[in-house]
């Protein structure tokens, strides 16, 4: 079973700033199958991110994902008043699918 | 456009059975993929089990031996049945699309429903 683990655990930033989350499987996965989600307060969580680097649809440009193997990172550029929230990553393989445990991107 | 709607009892007592269902409009549900995932109060994010548009289902093995997952194609609804539950199984439940398009994320979620488990 891969557990996916997300670092930090909080990120204080301020408007404007660059936010870098990190996600890592305990064993090499397939970067197809690699998502990233966002979550706010009371709503469902959106699919941000996908195939470890493609944005879903209307996501902004600003939102980019990378890695391979082992590590993965969601960057977000800039960050709006609106981007503060908490980012799930996700696995899927075998027709399973697995979460991060989030990383919470709070206002300093 | 694909559209997910929970449903079910807001109170479930301990050692009880859970019965959710997920209504699916704007598509079929016997095209995809579909998923439910629950979060604790104050908690992340956890995979319960899927069923595929033939019927077949997996499950998190934590949860395999309680959870069941079905298809109502004539409704085109999802069920969700969790047995013998317990404070642990207090969270928001939701189901969720995954697609191909997407590589299996998940692009389309219901707004979910709280289930608290209590006496």
């Amino acid at each position: 079973e891969i557990v996916l683990t997300q670092s930090p655990g909080t990120l204080s930033l301020s408007p404007g700033e660059r936010a870098t989350l990190s996600c890592r499987a305990s064993q090499s996965v397939s970067i197809s199958y690699l998502s990233w989600y966002q979550q706010k307060p009371g709503q469902a969580p959106r699919l941000l991110i996908y195939g470890a680097s493609a944005r879903a649809t209307g996501i902004p440009d600003r939102f980019s994902g990378s890695g391979s193997e082992t590590d993965f990172t969601l960057t977000i550029n800039r960050l709006e008043p609106e981007d503060f929230a908490v980012y799930y990553c996700q696995h899927y393989g075998r027709s399973s699918w697995t979460f991060g445990q989030g990383t919470k991107v709070e206002i300093k | 456009q694909v559209q997910l709607q929970e449903s079910g009892p807001g109170l479930v007592k301990p050692s009880e059975t859970l019965s959710l269902t997920c209504s699916v409009t704007g598509g079929s549900s016997s095209d995809y993929y579909w998923s439910w995932i629950r979060q604790p109060p104050g908690k992340g994010l956890e995979w319960i089990g899927c069923i595929y548009y033939s019927g077949t289902t997996n499950y998190n093995a934590s949860l395999r031996s309680r959870v069941t997952i079905s298809e109502d194609k004539s409704k085109n609804q999802l069920s969700l049945t969790l047995r013998s539950v317990t404070a642990a199984d207090t969270a928001v439940y939701y189901c969720a699309r995954p697609s191909l398009r997407f590589f299996y994320g998940m692009d389309v979620w219901g707004q979910g429903t709280t289930v608290t488990v209590s006496s």
